[in-house]
């Protein structure tokens, strides 16, 4: 069975503060992992697909890291726009044709101005 | 285009009421997919469609059916209302040459 686990479950940091959010997995053979935002109120917001360990990448102030046990979002110069949750997803081999994610239960960012 | 629509956005139902909502995506997208969120139990897969005419049961069906008589509509519908149903529902799909999912804006579902 997949799991996820998103740390912490919430964070609070002053504008301009770097900081990073962590998503440990546990898969048979991972086939993607995936960031979303969440603004209260709203549906996720799709903003990276990780393949394989050692893979990046970057969105403005967000970048996203892969190794073979977990994946980081990285936040740097957050403003407070940036505050949301960020949730963490995983499609194994055992989602097959239907594709299925697995969610982590996200990390609450908080930006004070 | 609109992406994943989702209505209503609010509903208010009593125990053993019973509702339907309505997903609708007009990016040709195979995949549909109905999920529930709680605090702090993350999203998790009610039902999902892997094409017309298609569905399965995912992690918490109970309680819920489905029906996706056409590609780009998906229906969840819960026929006796019980209070554990009280959640926010959100409806997703993915197309073939990609694996990310695309979510609507919810419903928000109160059962007294």
């Amino acid at each position: 069975e997949d799991q996820v686990t998103q740390s912490p479950e919430a964070l609070r940091l002053q504008e301009g503060e770097s900081s990073s959010l962590n998503c440990s997995y546990t898969v048979s053979g991972l086939r993607g992992l995936f960031w979303y935002r969440q603004d209260p109120g709203k549906g996720p917001e799709f903003l990276f697909t990780l393949y394989s360990a050692g893979e990046e990448k970057e969105k403005e102030r967000l970048k996203a890291t892969l190794t073979k046990k977990e994946s980081f979002l990285h936040i740097t110069a957050p403003k407070p726009e940036d505050s949301a949750t960020y949730l963490c997803a995983v499609r194994s081999i055992s989602s097959g044709s239907a594709r299925q994610l697995t969610f982590g239960s996200g990390t609450q960012l908080t930006v004070l101005p | 285009n609109a992406g994943v629509t989702q209505t209503p956005k609010f509903r208010v139902l009593k125990t053993g009421q019973s509702m339907t909502l309505l997903c609708a995506q007009d990016m040709n997208h195979e995949y549909m997919y109905w999920y529930r969120q709680d605090p702090g139990m993350g999203l998790r897969l009610i039902h999902y469609s892997v094409g017309e005419g298609t569905t399965a049961k995912g992690e918490v069906p109970d309680g819920y059916n489905v029906s996706r008589l056409k590609k780009q509509n998906f229906l969840l519908g819960l026929e006796s209302a019980a209070p554990s149903q009280t959640s926010v529902y959100f409806c997703a799909s993915g197309g073939a040459d990609y694996n990310e999912q695309f979510f609507g804006p919810g419903t928000r579902l109160t059962v007294l």
